[in-house]
């Protein structure tokens, strides 16, 4: 079983919609919680990282953390054909000086006009 | 702004033949990060770097090996290459081992034929 645990999609939504993108994740350990974009045959593009239970937002984005349940979220609002990309969350341990991140697998996000 | 640069951003090599990827950190980052994306995975930590020590070590076979400069530039060095080496390879940086807070570059696709 992966640490982290990602519906891979694919997503399809109307333009204007609300989407709701999911991880779940066992190890308790994990600090940190980061939201990355990544659009074909690109790097991965940080878009928002928490490290506390609760709700983050950044413009049309939302990040949510729930330790409890081992549970984050990313929600964006008014989601744009520019918004069509897969989105990988992505978790980490902080033991000093480097430490590696566990991805999801992805979710691909298809925002449609 | 600067961001993470990598070389080449495509490679094509013959099985049992040896590559060497570069990364160039943003100015002032001290913390290097490799990962391998194969198709339609999620990116697979390899090793990591902080201040030119090896920091955290993954998934990374014995054939390949990394090193950190002076210059905190990172070099992955590649040997008897397989098919299955063929992936994305994508090199992040970050200040002071911050994964939170981590940028990707471009990614260099190796492909092994």
């Amino acid at each position: 079983q992966k640490e982290v645990e990602q519906d891979p999609g694919p997503l399809s939504v109307p333009e204007g919609a609300i989407v709701s993108l999911n991880c779940t994740y066992s190890n308790s350990a994990f600090q940190y919680f980061m939201w990355y974009r990544q659009y074909s045959r690109k790097g991965p593009e940080l878009l928002m990282y928490t490290y506390s239970s609760g709700n983050k937002e950044d413009g049309r984005f939302t990040a949510q953390v729930d330790k409890s349940s081992k549970y984050i979220s990313l929600f964006i609002r008014d989601s744009q054909p520019s918004d069509s990309a897969t989105y990988l969350c992505a978790m980490s341990l902080f033991t000093g000086g480097g430490n590696k991140l566990t991805f999801g697998t992805g979710t691909q996000l298809k925002v449609e006009l | 702004a600067a961001g993470v640069i990598q070389s080449p951003r495509h490679l094509i090599k013959e099985k049992r033949e040896t590559a060497t990827l570069k990364c160039y950190p943003i100015p002032r980052h001290d913390t290097v990060y490799w990962y391998q994306q194969g198709p339609g995975q999620d990116p697979q930590f390899l090793i990591s770097f902080y201040e030119k020590m090896q920091s955290d070590k993954g998934s990374i076979p014995d054939r390949f090996s990394a090193q950190q400069f002076s210059d905190y530039h990172s070099e992955l060095n590649m040997s008897s290459l397989e098919l299955g080496d063929s992936a994305l390879y994508f090199c992040a940086s970050s200040l002071g081992g911050a994964i939170s807070e981590a940028f990707f570059g471009q990614g260099t696709r190796l492909t092994v034929v």
